[in-house]
Parts: structure tokens; C-alpha cells; sequence
């Protein structure tokens, strides 16, 4: 079972917004809206951010979004903030299973 | 406060097996589909399994399959695997996680255990 494909790193300043990509095929991300996104601490668990693609779990800043166009979701964090510095991970639905992206790293310069 | 706590992890040699577990408080698991998700040392996230709220529906990872068997019980609020033939790419954190719908799937996993270490080696 392949990973979703997502950038290894990104980075931007405080006050900034990014952009993290997450790329699957019409079997997963293009196929169906149970796209999610989660954000991992250093030692600590994933935390839910997204789900269904662009649905934010009640306790989560509306500074994060979510979206999808065809094969491609897409996460977008604006207004950075220090704290936002970690990994993020995307996660799709295939096929009676679930796969996820290989997660990408966000510095906060 | 919900809180998913796992235990079980350990040292194992290859072929051997353990039993993890997940204890629930704080909210009916019985309402929820179950999973368990691995974290290889300084890799991303692989999923393992997961369990209808029933147990009516089982699927697990290809890597997995014929070796893991995902199991619950309802009544003591509670998610086990049971890892059988262990190799040393099942080097990983095991975290339990709760689906965020209740009553049926939505592959989003809300609740998350703290995780527990297991380590395949001679």
C-alpha cells in the first residue's frame, strides 16, 4: 500500500500561510471526500486538524483549512504561528483500508 | 476526558508475539470503529487495522495480514492486537485511535492513545 504523496518540508514566517499538498489517484483522495490531516508533536500522538476533507473538529483554529481538487487535498495554515512548528500528515480512504501521506515537516523560520 | 491508555508493548524476538491493549475512559467505545496505527522510529504514520463497532468488520494493513488479529471488547471498553510472527520492520509505536463518527466510519481518527513501543529484535 502506497503513501500519499506529500512534500518533505515546508517552512514559512510568523504571520505567513502555507500550503501542504498531499497527492493520491481516483482510488483514494480523488474517489472519496474522507481526507484528513493531522498535526504530530515531537514525542507526543497525531492530533485531528481536518477531516472529510475540509471540516475542522470542534477545538481546532480556524486558521487551518482544508480542501480538494481532483487527486490532490491540500492543507493551509494561515496567520503561522510558532506553535504550528511540526509534522503533518494526511490520511485517505483506499479501499477498505486507510493510507497515509509520508508527512511533512513545517518550520516556522 | 476521554482517554485511550495502551499497554503490552516490549522487546520481542522475531517470531514471537504480543498482545497490546487499549483502554478507554471517558467515552463508550462500544459507539465507535477502532484502529490501531504504527509509528516506525523516525518515520510517518502507517496504518494497522481497524474494527467495525460490532467486530461484523475486520481490515488490516497488507503488511499485516495473517499475522495481526485486531479484537475488542465492548463491555470492558477496551481494543486489543494480538501480533503473531513479528519481524523487525514491526519496530513501532502502536497507538490506538478512535474513529470520529460514531456509529459507523469515517476514517477520521479523533482520539489518540499515547502509544506504546514495540521493538523486533534478537
Amino acid at each position: 500500500q502506497s503513501a500519499l504523496t506529500q512534500p518533505a518540508s515546508v517552512s514559512g514566517s510568523p504571520g505567513q500561510s502555507i500550503t501542504i499538498s498531499c497527492t493520491g489517484t481516483s482510488s483514494d483522495v480523488g474517489g472519496y471526500n474522507w481526507v484528513s490531516w493531522y498535526q504530530q508533536h515531537p514525542g507526543k500522538a497525531p492530533k485531528l486538524i481536518i477531516y472529510e476533507v475540509s471540516n475542522r473538529p470542534s477545538g481546532v483554529s480556524n486558521r487551518f483549512s482544508g480542501s480538494k481538487s481532483g487527486n490532490t487535498a491540500s492543507l493551509t495554515i494561515s496567520g503561522l504561528q510558532a506553535e504550528d512548528e511540526a509534522d503533518y500528515y494526511c490520511s485517505s480512504y483506499r479501499s477498505s483500508t486507510l493510507v497515509f501521506g509520508g508527512g511533512t515537516k513545517l518550520t516556522v523560520l | 476526558e476521554v482517554q485511550l491508555v495502551e499497554s503490552g508493548g516490549g522487546l520481542v524476538k522475531p517470531g514471537g508475539s504480543l498482545r497490546l491493549s487499549c483502554a478507554a475512559s471517558g467515552f463508550t467505545l462500544s459507539k465507535y470503529s477502532m484502529n490501531w496505527v504504527r509509528q516506525a522510529p523516525g518515520k510517518g504514520l502507517a496504518w494497522v487495522s481497524s474494527i467495525s463497532t460490532t467486530s461484523s468488520y475486520i481490515y488490516y494493513a497488507d503488511s499485516v495480514k495473517g499475522r495481526f488479529i485486531i479484537s475488542r471488547d465492548n463491555a470492558k471498553n477496551s481494543l486489543f492486537l494480538h501480533m503473531n510472527s513479528l519481524r523487525a520492520e514491526d519496530t513501532a509505536v502502536y497507538y490506538c485511535a478512535s474513529d470520529y463518527c460514531s456509529g459507523g466510519a469515517c476514517y477520521s481518527f479523533v482520539y489518540w492513545g499515547q502509544g506504546t513501543p514495540v521493538t523486533v529484535s534478537s
